[in-house]
C-alpha cells in the first residue's frame, strides 16, 4: 500500500529565505507526482506536475524535483514571500487514478 | 470556466439526518473524484467516477455513504445517516480525459479541486 509522508510537517521562515519542501513515497511504481497549495478554508491548486520520466519542472519561483528510484520529491521556494504562506500537499498516482496524499507541510513566511 | 463547482459550502446538521453534498465537474471532464479530510487522516479518496460510471469505491467508509453520478455535469454525495465522526471538509474534483497510446495509458492526470464543503455532525 503506497504511503506518502511530508515532512515537516510545518516550518516557519522569515521573508526572501529560500526553502525546501520534502515528500517521500514508499512505492517507486508511479506515474506521476503533485504539488497541491492549500489556504485555509479553500481547496486545492495544483501547482506542478511531474511525470514519471521527468526529474523536475519550474513554475516562476517553484520547482520541484522527482527522484522516483528513491521515493523522494522536493519542492524548492525560491525568495520565498508571505504570500506563499498555505499548506503543501504532495500526491503520488500509481497504477490507477487515485491520488495518495501525503499530510502536508504548513508553511508561514514571516515579513 | 468556473471550475469545478461544490454546494453547499458550510453543512451543519443533528446526528442521525441524511446529507447530501453536490458537485459540478468542470466542461469536458470525464473523471470524477470525492475526497474526504480530516485533520487525523488528511486527504482520502471515497469514490470516483470515470464517464458517470463508479471504478472505485473502496475508500467509502461503510454503508452510510453513497455516491451517483447521473450526468455528466452532477454527482451526487450522500451519508444516511450521519454521525459526529462524519464531520470532515469534503472535496469533489475532476480531471480531463488522457491519451491511450498502444497500450500504454498516458501519465498525465491532473485533478482540479472544487472548494470543498465543510460538514458539522453535531
Amino acid at each position: 500500500k503506497q504511503e506518502v509522508t511530508q515532512i515537516p510537517a510545518a516550518l516557519s521562515v522569515p521573508e526572501g529565505e529560500n526553502l525546501v519542501l520534502n515528500c517521500s513515497f514508499t512505492d517507486s511504481a508511479i506515474y506521476n507526482l503533485q504539488w497541491f497549495r492549500q489556504d485555509p478554508g479553500k481547496g486545492l491548486t495544483s501547482l506542478l506536475l511531474i511525470q514519471s520520466s521527468q526529474r523536475e519542472q519550474t513554475s516562476g519561483r517553484l520547482n520541484a524535483s522527482l527522484d522516483k528510484s528513491s521515493g523522494r520529491s522536493t519542492l524548492y521556494i525560491a525568495a520565498s514571500q508571505p504570500g506563499d504562506s498555505a499548506t503543501y500537499l504532495c500526491a503520488v498516482q500509481g497504477g490507477s487514478e487515485k491520488l495518495v496524499f501525503g499530510k502536508g507541510t504548513k508553511l508561514t513566511v514571516n515579513p | 470556466d468556473a471550475g469545478v463547482i461544490q454546494s453547499p459550502r458550510h453543512e451543519v446538521t443533528e446526528m442521525g439526518q441524511e446529507v447530501t453534498l453536490r458537485c459540478k465537474p468542470i466542461s469536458g471532464h470525464d473523471y470524477l473524484f470525492w475526497y474526504r479530510q480530516t485533520m487525523m487522516r488528511g486527504l482520502e479518496l471515497l469514490i470516483y467516477f470515470n464517464n458517470n460510471v463508479p471504478i472505485d469505491d473502496s475508500g467509502m467508509p461503510e454503508d452510510r455513504f453513497s455516491a451517483k453520478m447521473p450526468n455528466a455535469s452532477f454527482s451526487t454525495l450522500k451519508i444516511q445517516p450521519s454521525e459526529p465522526r462524519d464531520s470532515a471538509v469534503y472535496f469533489c474534483a475532476s480531471s480531463p480525459p488522457h491519451g491511450r497510446r498502444a497500450t500504454k495509458i498516458s501519465s498525465y492526470n491532473e485533478q482540479f479541486f472544487g472548494p470543498g464543503t465543510r460538514l458539522t455532525v453535531l
